[in-house]
């Protein structure tokens, strides 16, 4: 199956610091990538889909400024949480749109868990 | 709003026996619905999935089954192993509106007892 691969796996920072994460489709090309977070004993929850060379869409209620996504290749998609804060603390998880024959499958990244001091 | 439930948190199961995991959906635009699999601080890894077109979907032992008129799916692993322990998600998405973004319930925890 497809591989995704999704750094640091566990970051831990001071309040109002920046944290960057990096997403990668390992052996194929995603043209589109998903950001998630879920907390504690919950579902995930879509922030944004990335789109190779254009904006993110961002979900309603997810600040795109605190949360900026950049799709800079067909291979690579970063979120940065800028200023971070305690209520940040988060497990984030990307995933890739890739395909499985005919079907198109989100393959997802082991995740990181962000916490904020 | 919750569109997509998972009214089982959790479920134990004896190693051998059937692992019946349900979900249903109350979007009647979501057409291709997903299962995966997730354990303690990993990402979820996509086990099977199936379209509208379809009643029935199988994978080796897992089974996905669909009653679009009931809106409801569930997954079947028989026969279970220590391993299937994790938490399972259902997911739908609606692509042919275009939108690729899957929708998850929030999770079955299934327990498989050796």
């Amino acid at each position: 199956g497809a591989v995704v691969s999704q750094h640091p796996s566990w970051v831990i920072c001071k309040s109002g610091t920046s944290v960057k994460i990096e997403c990668r489709s390992l052996d194929f090309q995603a043209t589109t990538m998903f950001w998630y977070r879920q907390f504690p004993k919950q579902s995930l929850m879509l922030m944004a889909t990335s789109n190779e060379g254009s904006k993110a869409t961002y979900e309603q209620g997810v600040e795109k400024d605190k949360f900026l996504i950049n799709h800079a290749s067909l291979t690579l998609s970063t979120l940065t949480v800028t200023s971070a804060h305690p209520e940040d603390s988060s497990f984030y998880i990307c995933s890739a749109r890739g395909t499985s024959g005919s079907l198109n499958i989100q393959y997802f990244g082991a995740g990181t868990r962000l916490s904020v001091l | 709003d919750q569109q997509v439930k998972q009214n089982s948190p959790s479920l134990s199961v004896q190693e051998g026996r059937i692992s019946i995991l349900n979900c249903d959906y109350t979007n009647s635009m979501f057409d291709y619905f997903l299962w995966y699999k997730k354990y303690p601080a990993e990402g979820p890894t996509f086990l099977i999935s199936i379209s509208s077109i379809k009643d029935k979907n199988e994978d080796g032992r897992f089974t996905v089954f669909l009653n679009k008129s009931a809106k409801h799916l569930s997954l079947h692993i028989v026969p279970s192993q220590p391993g299937d322990s994790a938490v399972y998600f259902c997911a739908a998405s609606a692509p042919w509106l275009g939108n690729e973004k899957l929708t998850f319930g929030t999770g079955t925890r299934l327990t498989i007892i050796p």
